[in-house]
């Protein structure tokens, strides 16, 4: 079974200041990871999914990259906005079969953008 | 229309009640999961369903039980609960192939509270 440790649990930070949320896993045999967001109250939204083959994704001021030999995931914000405010999210399936909607999410690190 | 819409956004009911939570996605994925979100753990998968069929019941308590009628519709049936089932329920879906994996799509969620 897949432990899914995300640190820090807790960031304020100032606005536009670069950030960087950290995410680790114990079973490298990973088959891709994910980065969700989520609002309070509210579900979750996909941000990045990398595949187990690259070494980084990119979508506008978020980028996500993937260590599999340490087991780990870096989300970089750059230049944070207060609208970047929430709970950010890692994920890994369970295993390389099929439905790989079936995932272990971390506990996540809960964002606060001041203006 | 959203993505997936969850019905009801909030439930209370008492330990000896009959509810349940309704799902619907507007995506045409073929797979639909239900996902709990409890104050002091990680979000945790439930049960998943790949072309309508139940392919993970992940040590869920019978006083869950799901169905899933056609591939856009998921409900999760409730009876007996007890106070610690009290969280945010989230539906999630996703189109998969094989070992192509499409990201998740979760609802609002509904938040349980069992008094």
């Amino acid at each position: 079974k897949q432990e899914v440790t995300q640190i820090p649990a807790a960031l304020s930070v100032p606005e536009g200041e670069n950030l960087v949320l950290n995410c680790s896993f114990t079973d490298s045999a990973i088959y891709n990871l994910q980065w969700f967001r989520q609002d309070p109250g509210k579900g979750l939204t996909s941000l990045l999914l990398i595949q187990s083959s690259q070494r980084e994704q990119t979508s506008g001021r978020l980028n996500a990259s993937l260590d599999k030999s340490s087991g780990r995931s870096t989300l970089y914000i750059a230049a944070s906005q207060p609208g970047d405010s929430a709970t950010y999210l890692c994920a890994v399936p369970y295993d390389r079969g099929s439905t790989l909607g079936r995932l272990y999410f971390g506990r996540g690190t809960q964002l606060t953008v001041w203006p | 229309e959203t993505g997936v819409t969850q019905t009801p956004r909030h439930l209370v009911m008492g330990m000896t009640n009959k509810k349940s939570l309704k799902c619907e996605q507007h995506l045409g994925h073929n797979a639909m999961y239900w996902y709990k979100q409890s104050a002091k753990k990680p979000l945790e998968l439930m049960f998943v369903y790949n072309f309508k069929e139940q392919t993970e019941n992940n040590s869920v308590p019978s006083r869950f039980s799901p169905e899933c009628p056609n591939s856009s519709h998921l409900f999760l049936h409730l009876h007996t609960l007890q106070p610690e089932d009290s969280a945010l329920y989230l539906c999630a879906s996703s189109q998969e192939r094989g070992t192509v994996n499409s990201p998740l799509h979760f609802g609002n969620g509904t938040r349980l509270t069992v008094t």
